[in-house]
This record gives C-alpha cells, structure tokens and sequence, in this order.
C-alpha cells in the first residue's frame, strides 16, 4: 500500500492556461474526494466520487473545473482557463469502508 | 449542512505544557469527528477519529480527544508537547448514514515556545 499518490507536486502556469492534475487513491478505495486549500484556511471541499459515479459537486467548483474517474481508478481534475484566484494546494483523498479518508502529498498550484 | 468552528487560529505553548485545541460542530444528525495534522508542506495525517462508543478516544503521538455531545465539542488534548507537534490542525466532521464529504474548520496552529 502506497497511500494516495498525486501528480504533480507543483505546478506553475500562465493565467489562462488548461492544467490537469492527476490523483491515484489507495489500491481497492471506492471513495475518492478532492479539496482545495488556500493559505491560511483549511481544506474546502471540492467533489467526489464513489467508484466512478461523480456523487456530489460543491457550488465553489465553478464550469472551468471538470473533475473525471474514468473506471474508479485513478481521477484527473482539469481547470480550464486558469485565474490567479485559482492558486492553491489541490488535495486529493480516498477512504474504502470505513468513514476516515486518506490523503495526498497535495499538487500546489501557482497562476502567474 | 454541517460546519466547525475552531475558535483559535494560533495557539502557543511552551515545551512540555499541555495544549488543548478547541473544536465545535453543528449538524442536523449524527456525526463522525476527526482530527487531522498538517506538518509543513505536506498532506493531511489523520490523528484521530471518534466513530461511537467511547466518548475519549485516544490517538497518534500522545493526542487524546473527548466528544461532547451536549456541548457539540470535540476538543484536542495532549498532556505535554513537543517541538515536533509544531504543525497546523483541522477538526472535521461528516455525517453518519449519508454518503457525504467530510467538512473542515479553518484549523489551529500550533507553536511550540522552546
């Protein structure tokens, strides 16, 4: 067991640029989230999926933010036509059974 | 829909000396609580988690912590620190019995004086 891998760590980009970020959870989670985390806050809720049916979609994921899991494996979050306010860690978790979620090291993004 | 408050935004304490970290809740139903670390620059490392049964639970590095229904609290304790439990700490909840995400408070950094 690995723990949830993402990638990648960091990424820097120009304001208006497409970035994808790519989310391995643990081998066998059915449950997958993503979050963002701004300095000084703690991590907003994004969206998540159970195996590959995208459940829930919080009002902060605007139309520039389409999150996928092809198969419920592995899960990709895209933000088109990227803002500075856009800049944040991007957190990605996965839980099976139990209600606890398992985190990633983060992909922290910078818009210039 | 559930939410935390976690009143201090900064707590500094000296080596050696108990700290407890304040946390609420509010929610319609039933919950699951949580405490999570966040060391620099890395992800989140779960602390500990209260599910039902006990309302102490006990959890890595010393860190103990005491659901209170009444009061809707979920408070951080550890009887004395250390320089290594400088670190940022978010309370979380999620409720039970629905497929639903687990919400977190702003969280509470924790600065060990020498």
């Amino acid at each position: 067991d690995t723990g949830v891998s993402q990638d990648p760590r960091h990424k820097i980009t120009k304001r208006g640029q497409n970035v994808t970020f790519r989310c391995d959870p643990i081998s066998e989670h059915n449950r997958l989230y993503w979050y963002r985390q701004t300095l000084g806050q703690g991590p907003e809720f994004l969206t998540y999926f159970q195996n590959e049916a995208q459940l829930e979609k919080s009002r902060l994921l605007s139309d520039r933010f389409s999150a996928e899991r092809p198969k419920g494996s592995f899960s990709t979050l895209e933000i088109q036509r990227t803002e500075q306010g856009d800049s944040a860690m991007y957190l990605c978790a996965s839980s099976e059974l139990t209600p606890e979620a398992f985190f990633g090291q983060g992909t922290r993004l910078t818009v210039v | 829909a559930q939410s935390v408050t976690q009143l201090d935004s900064q707590v500094p304490v000296f080596e050696e000396a108990p700290v407890e970290l304040r946390c609420n809740y509010s929610s319609s139903v039933s919950v699951y609580l949580f405490w999570y670390v966040q060391y620099p620059n890395q992800g989140l490392q779960l602390l500990l988690k209260y599910l039902s049964g006990s309302t102490l639970v006990k959890g890595i590095n010393g860190f103990e912590a005491e659901f209170n229904k009444s009061q809707t609290s979920f408070h951080l304790r550890k009887p004395s620190v250390h320089i290594s439990d400088t670190a940022e700490y978010f309370c979380a909840v999620s409720d039970i019995g629905r497929d639903d995400k687990i919400i977190f408070g702003k969280g509470t950094r924790l600065h060990i004086l020498p």
